[in-house]
């Protein structure tokens, strides 16, 4: 069975720490694995793309990182600021059907 | 480019009454998916089109549940009749591509059904 678990399942942190966001999945054969966002009350946005063949992909502060060998994915925020408070989501795409995962919700304390 | 955009944004409706959801998809995007997002759950893919045409439907939960895409620019999700254990939110995205491999989803907003 294709799972993806995340963890921790909360985060709080004070502002200008660096931090990291786990994913993990059960099915290593993955086309690619997303992570999204989600604020309170809103849909999801799309942050990062790795692809298979890809080891990570970097967008401002934040780096994602992935091993498929080991079923894993690091999302990695540099200098936290409380505009990054939100639900962070990883999706992996195996083909014909995203697996989310639970995510991770996130608090920057200013 | 408006986004996917999704209607109504909030429903409450009581047990047994029609809902219908309703998504415009971004224009030029040929897959659309409808996902129900719930605590205890999370996002489930509930229905898949690729060209107007169901692909997947395997997470539709029962026979409540159907889903159409009469034109590329426009899907309905309807539950009929609702029951309480129908309450969450439903998320259309659409993304360009047969399948999602290497194409990134945009999400609307979501609907939150409530229903009593």
């Amino acid at each position: 069975k294709q799972e993806v678990t995340q963890i921790p399942a909360a985060l709080s942190v004070p502002e200008g720490e660096n931090l990291v966001l786990n994913c993990s999945f059960t099915d290593s054969a993955i086309y690619n694995l997303q992570w999204f966002r989600q604020d309170p009350g809103k849909g999801l946005t799309s942050l990062l793309l790795i692809q298979s063949s890809q080891r990570e992909q970097t967008s401002g502060r934040l780096n994602a990182s992935l091993d498929k060998s080991s079923g894993r994915s690091t999302l990695y925020i540099a200098a936290s600021q409380p505009g990054d408070s939100a639900t962070y989501l990883c999706a992996v795409d195996y083909g014909q059907n995203f697996v989310f995962g639970p995510g991770t919700r996130l608090s920057v304390l200013p | 480019d408006a986004g996917v955009i999704q209607s109504p944004r909030h429903e409450v409706t009581e047990m047994g009454q029609e809902v219908t959801l309703r998504c415009k998809p971004i224009s030029g995007h040929n897959s659309l998916f409808w996902y129900r997002q719930t605590m205890m759950r999370g996002l489930e893919l509930l229905i898949y089109f690729n060209n107007n045409v169901p692909i997947d439907d395997s997470g539709m939960p029962e026979d409540r549940f159907s889903a159409k895409m009469p034109n590329a620019s426009f899907s309905t999700l309807k539950i009929q009749p609702s029951e309480p254990r129908d309450s969450a939110v439903y998320f259309c995205a659409s993304s360009f591509g047969r399948t999602f491999s290497g194409n990134t989803i945009y999400f609307g907003e979501g609907s939150w059904l409530t229903v009593v």
